[in-house]
């Protein structure tokens, strides 16, 4: 069983809705990450979250809206999306280092399959 | 922006045999991750490898790093189909130490 939790597990909107995916973990990881990932590929690097301060945002266009209301929690709010966007959403964890940084050992969520009509 | 080259990036297999997967860089990895991600599942995290020359087993699982650190690879002894899935290297770079490159990654069916 996977120690990060993410729902839902499916989600089927229209380009004119809002909704949120939702990630939690209870593993002390100060860094948390959200990753889009297409069928039979890798998954893409989209935000990373630092002691609760977004460290990284890989131009992702502002349709989506990550937030980390605590070390705990990450969400990722949706806002007109595009059929393109249709993906699997991770989310993941790790430890941060002293030094700055993760160690690499990510612990990922089961995901959520996001389908936009 | 250090780049992961992963092969194959298809492998169709029948149960019982062996097969191998390589990951290579140009540039030299500080560490390496091997993940599988099994259909409809997060990738799970199999190995970390740190030091040049490093072999690491994990039942019919052998992993080894390159004396130089620029390459690793994956062997599976007697696959089995529950080993079907993606299975993908990933490293630290990129500019942040908190963004992991993954490889393209090699798809996996294991027949029974």
């Amino acid at each position: 069983d996977t120690e990060v939790t993410q729902t839902p597990k499916h989600l089927v909107m229209g380009m004119t809705n809002k909704k949120s995916l939702k990630c939690e973990q209870h593993m002390g990881h100060r860094a948390m990450y959200w990753y889009k990932q297409k069928a039979k590929k890798p998954p893409e690097l989209m935000f990373v979250y630092s002691y609760e301060k977004l460290s990284i945002n890989e131009s992702v266009p502002s349709r989506f809206s990550p937030e980390c209301p605590n070390s705990s929690l990450l969400n990722l709010h949706l806002h007109a999306l595009q059929p393109e966007d249709s993906a699997l959403y991770l989310c993941a964890s790790s430890q941060a280092t002293i030094a700055g940084g993760s160690d690499g050992e990510l612990f990922f969520g089961e995901g959520s399959r996001l389908t936009v009509l | 922006t250090q780049l992961l080259e992963q092969s194959p990036q298809f492998l169709s297999i029948q149960e019982g045999e062996n097969l191998t997967v390589y990951c290579n860089s140009s540039s030299v990895f500080s560490s390496l991750q091997w993940y599988r991600q099994e259909p409809g599942e997060g990738p799970v995290l199999l190995v970390t490898v740190v030091t040049g020359g490093e072999v690491k087993k994990l039942k019919r699982l052998t992993f080894q790093f390159g004396d130089a650190r620029k390459d690793s690879s994956l062997h599976i002894t007697a696959a089995q189909p529950g080993d079907t899935g993606l299975y993908l290297c990933a490293s630290l770079g990129g500019g942040s130490n908190y963004k992991l490159t993954f490889g393209k990654g090699t798809l996996l069916t294991v027949n029974p």
